[in-house]
């Protein structure tokens, strides 16, 4: 069965501190996809990245950057040095195989807490 | 563009009283989704359309309907409101399959008295 789990409900870290936000995903697809939304205060889901199963390089844009790594399932979100516009819910998703990939599975969120 | 718009933005309901969500989008994308998220429950897909003419149930479809009769809108009916919907709807749209980026409206904040 699709699953993602982001174990952290909540992080608080200092402006100025790396972090990185877990994702951890099953499936029994070959290929799939996962993705990264961010949604701030504002409320509105604003996508981040999405990575194909079969591309296990490392991504990085600016202070963010994405490790996948198939051996373990996971696809970890890190922020260097953490600033205050950072505060957010991140989500994690899976592309879901049973509805011919027509819809995504998503994690329950992570919330960040950046304090000045 | 405006991208993805939902209306309205805000609505008080009574148990019972029915109402639609409309969901607008300019981009000429043939996917779209309706999400509801709850506290501590991430999103969750309510019903989706992969083309005009077309839905499909998603995790939670009870208590709800949908229709896409024209391609670029895409409504959500609550025939009967209860309390267990008070939530925030959103709307998404994609170009293609579902592995394609989803792009999302501002959200919709039902509260059901």
């Amino acid at each position: 069965a699709q699953k993602v789990t982001q174990a952290q409900t909540e992080i608080s870290v200092v402006e100025k501190e790396d972090v990185t936000l877990d994702c951890v995903y099953e499936t029994r697809d070959t290929t799939y996809y996962l993705f990264w939304y961010k949604q701030p205060p504002s409320g509105e889901l604003v996508f981040l990245i999405r990575r194909n199963s079969f591309d296990e390089q490392n991504e990085i844009s600016g202070r963010y950057s994405w490790n996948f790594q198939k051996s373990t399932s996971s696809f970890n979100f890190t922020i260097t040095a953490s600033q205050v516009v950072d505060s957010a819910v991140y989500f994690c998703a899976l592309s879901d195989p049973t509805s011919g990939y027509s819809t995504l599975t998503f994690g329950k969120g992570t919330m960040l807490l950046v304090s000045p | 563009n405006a991208g993805v718009t939902q209306t309205p933005k805000f609505r008080v309901l009574k148990t019972g009283q029915s109402m639609t969500l409309l969901c607008a989008q300019d981009m000429n994308h043939e996917y779209m989704y309706w999400y509801r998220q709850d506290p501590g429950m991430g999103l969750r897909l309510i019903h989706y359309s992969v083309g005009e003419g077309t839905t499909a149930k998603g995790e939670v479809p009870d208590g709800y309907n949908v229709s896409r009769l024209k391609k670029q809108n895409f409504l959500l009916g609550l025939e009967s409101a209860a309390p267990s919907q008070t939530s925030v709807y959103f709307c998404a749209s994609s170009p293609r399959q579902g592995w394609d980026t989803q792009y999302f409206g501002p959200g919709t904040r039902l509260t059901v008295l």
